[in-house]
């Protein structure tokens, strides 16, 4: 089955505690994003990759990282979290047609 | 940049009737792509529908329907015969090409509470 997982999907951390969310795809697909998602705004993408060792920014990447080491895979790292990071994150990938976006399950953060 | 407007915060339907969430976006773009999402309560993004900028013909998929208007930039859902289970949110998205990050812009949502 197509999957998209992210992890944890729930998480309450302290401000400046450095957490990571993963988020792998069964799919072999090249292109990999990740999305915050907040209250009237939508969802915003935050960082892609287009492919192993390529990444970019989206629109909102302040305070936080990505890596692409391997096609599966794309952590999102917070270094230092702060409140104003609290949001439901999620990774997303596209199929080779780029006629649907696959969305992982999507992880609550709540920074304290 | 590109822009997504869902003029409908939140809408009643009952149960049985068709219901129409408009979507409106703005693009220079001359290749992207439509999309709508489902999100229930319980927080997963659901694919609904896809429509390209080049389809000639509007997208159906089941009980939805995108009424796409190219020269009007509108890219409406229309979801026919409601059911109890549509209650949910429902967001508009544009997609830019590969060349522009495949990035999807979303617009701010619509709230659909069918009523039996």
């Amino acid at each position: 089955e197509a999957q998209v997982t992210q992890n944890p999907r729930y998480l309450i951390t302290v401000t400046g505690k450095k957490l990571t969310v993963t988020c792998s795809q069964n799919m072999n697909h090249e292109y990999m994003s990740w999305y915050r998602q907040d209250p009237g705004l939508g969802l915003r993408q935050i960082y892609y990759s287009m492919n192993v060792e390529v990444t970019d920014k989206g629109d909102v990447p302040e305070g936080y990282k990505v890596s692409r080491k391997e096609k599966r895979n794309f952590p999102l790292i917070l270094e230092s979290p702060s409140p104003n990071q609290t949001s439901l994150y999620f990774c997303a990938t596209w199929g080779p047609l780029d006629t649907e976006a696959f969305f992982g399950q999507g992880t609550r953060l709540t920074v304290v | 940049a590109q822009k997504i407007t869902q003029t409908q915060p939140g809408m009643f339907v009952q149960e049985k009737e068709a219901v129409t969430l408009d979507c409106t976006y703005d693009t220079s773009d001359q290749s992207y792509g439509l999309f709508w999402y489902k999100q229930p309560s319980s927080g997963e993004m659901i694919f609904l529908i896809y429509q390209g900028s080049y389809d000639e013909q509007n997208a159906t998929e089941g009980r939805y329907s995108l009424n796409f208007q190219k020269a009007r930039k509108s890219a409406n859902l229309v979801i026919s015969a409601s059911q109890l289970g549509d209650s949910a949110m429902y967001f508009c998205a544009m997609r830019r090409s590969r060349g522009a990050g495949n990035k999807l812009t979303f617009g701010g949502g619509t709230r659909v509470l069918v009523k039996p």
